[in-house]
């Protein structure tokens, strides 16, 4: 398996403008996690998907962002409008069960807003 | 919200030496995990060690928890400038929902010099 695969690597957008981060879970897996690291937040764990139902969004900043999978091998995260202080990278991971066992984390996507 | 903190925030080391990185959490777990994140990079799983476990072993890392404590530690023994990186933890936070989420730590950046 390629492991988990992000896309795109590198996203600079203008203020306002809508971004979708894309993430393709390692076959098999059930769990799906979106995650943001910036270097005065660390990394928060922004939703957790478990067979293609999101469980926990508590970490979901505002209604600006939003996420679905509608697949077992397809999740996207939305922001719209994109503000300057969305700016970071964003990490998607999967695991075949739940927080039991490893997760395996995609490379990234390094998203700048100006 | 962190649930683990790493302590300490950065180290600095020579070649040879060994490497002792603790991590403090909040709240009882299921399991404790220890990821490393090369600069750029995604984070790669390095071992999980279970809440009725004391001490696991995997080539020359050894991680040790303390439950009554709510802390772990992570010690790399004679360490080599590949190992230059940042540690997390990551502690399996039970939900209401009965599921399991991954939530990370602050980290330590590790440097070893040749």
């Amino acid at each position: 398996d390629a492991g988990v695969i992000q896309s795109p690597r590198h996203e600079v957008t203008e203020m306002g403008q809508e971004v979708t981060l894309r993430c393709k879970p390692i076959s098999g897996h059930n769990s799906l996690f979106w995650y943001r690291q910036t270097m005065m937040r660390g990394l928060e764990l922004l939703i957790y998907f478990n067979n293609n139902v999101p469980i926990d969004d508590s970490g979901m900043p505002e209604d600006r962002f939003s996420a679905k999978m509608p697949n077992a091998s397809f999740s996207t995260l939305k922001i719209q409008p994109s503000e300057p202080r969305d700016s970071a990278v964003y990490f998607c991971a999967s695991s075949s069960r739940q927080t039991n066992t490893e997760a395996f984390f995609g490379q990234g996507t390094r998203l700048t807003v100006v | 919200s962190q649930q683990g903190e790493e302590d300490p925030q950065a180290l600095s080391i020579q070649e040879g030496e060994n490497a002792t990185m603790n991590c403090s959490y909040k709240t009882s777990i299921n399991n404790l995990q220890w990821y490393r994140q090369n600069s750029g990079r995604g984070l790669v799983h390095l071992i999980l060690i279970r809440s009725n476990e004391r001490e696991k072993h995997s080539g020359r890392l050894r991680v040790t928890l303390d439950t009554s404590k709510k802390s772990s530690s992570l010690l790399i023994t004679a360490s080599r400038a590949a190992d230059t990186a940042s540690y997390f933890c990551a502690t399996a936070l039970r939900l209401n929902t009965g599921f399991q989420k991954l939530v990370f730590g602050t980290g330590t950046r590790l440097l070893v010099s040749p």
